[in-house]
């Protein structure tokens, strides 16, 4: 079967740094991606890992470990505008694109 | 660059009608995506255009549903006839193709069937 497992919500104040970790198990893995979706809004792309490793972009940075199926979004110096739902989805070797449930983050003042 | 568009933004219909949703891509991407996201869940494609041929639809409820993507650029859905079960967020996505470009993805269309 094809899943991913991620918390469905996390809590974090203003300033802080919070992980969200995602575990997959996907038929032909090919990369993970990682989407952030405000309530009613269009989930937006935040990053891509295709090979082992941290990959950082401004204040968000993913990281892959392929041979543990698993990998974390985290983000540094949280704002309360980062308040939303963070999505895990694996792409497979089909090309398909499968999404976790996703997380959602409330930043406290 | 304009952002991928779709309507309606809202609709809402009785089970067992009929409703299509409309979806313009970003110039240029090849291929499109229609997701449907139920509320709580993480959005899950129905199908995968690229250009205008069908790459991937074996998620799509094809006894109810139906899409095209006539001269490989604008996208419709259709589900005839509805269920309760289709109230849902629909998502329309594009990208230039392959896994290592993002998907764009439109504001969607919300559907309550009543």
């Amino acid at each position: 079967g094809q899943s991913l497992e991620q918390p469905s919500e996390v809590t974090a104040v203003e300033g802080a740094i919070v992980q969200i970790n995602c575990t997959y198990q996907t038929s032909g893995f090919y990369g993970l991606s990682w989407y952030q979706q405000h309530d009613g809004g269009a989930p937006t792309f935040l990053s891509y890992n295709a090979l082992d490793g941290l990959e950082e972009t401004g204040r968000f940075s993913s990281f892959l470990s392929r041979s543990d199926s698993y990998g974390y979004l985290l983000l540094q110096e949280l704002q309360m505008k980062d308040s939303a739902s963070y999505f895990c989805a694996a792409y497979n070797q089909g090309g398909k694109l499968i999404f976790g449930q996703g997380t959602e983050l409330s930043v406290k003042p | 660059e304009a952002g991928v568009a779709q309507s309606p933004r809202y609709k809402i219909i009785e089970k067992r009608q009929s409703v299509a949703f409309w979806c313009n891509p970003i110039s240029g991407h090849a291929t499109l995506y229609w997701y449907q996201q139920i509320l709580g869940q993480g959005p899950k494609l129905l199908i995968q255009f690229q250009n205008n041929g069908v790459v991937d639809d074996s998620q799509l409820p094809k006894d109810r549903f139906s899409a095209e993507r006539l001269k490989g650029v604008d996208s419709t859905l259709k589900i005839q006839p509805a269920k309760l079960e289709d109230s849902a967020v629909y998502l329309c996505a594009s990208s230039l193709g392959g896994r290592n470009q993002p998907q764009h993805f439109g504001d969607g269309t919300r559907l309550s069937i009543l």
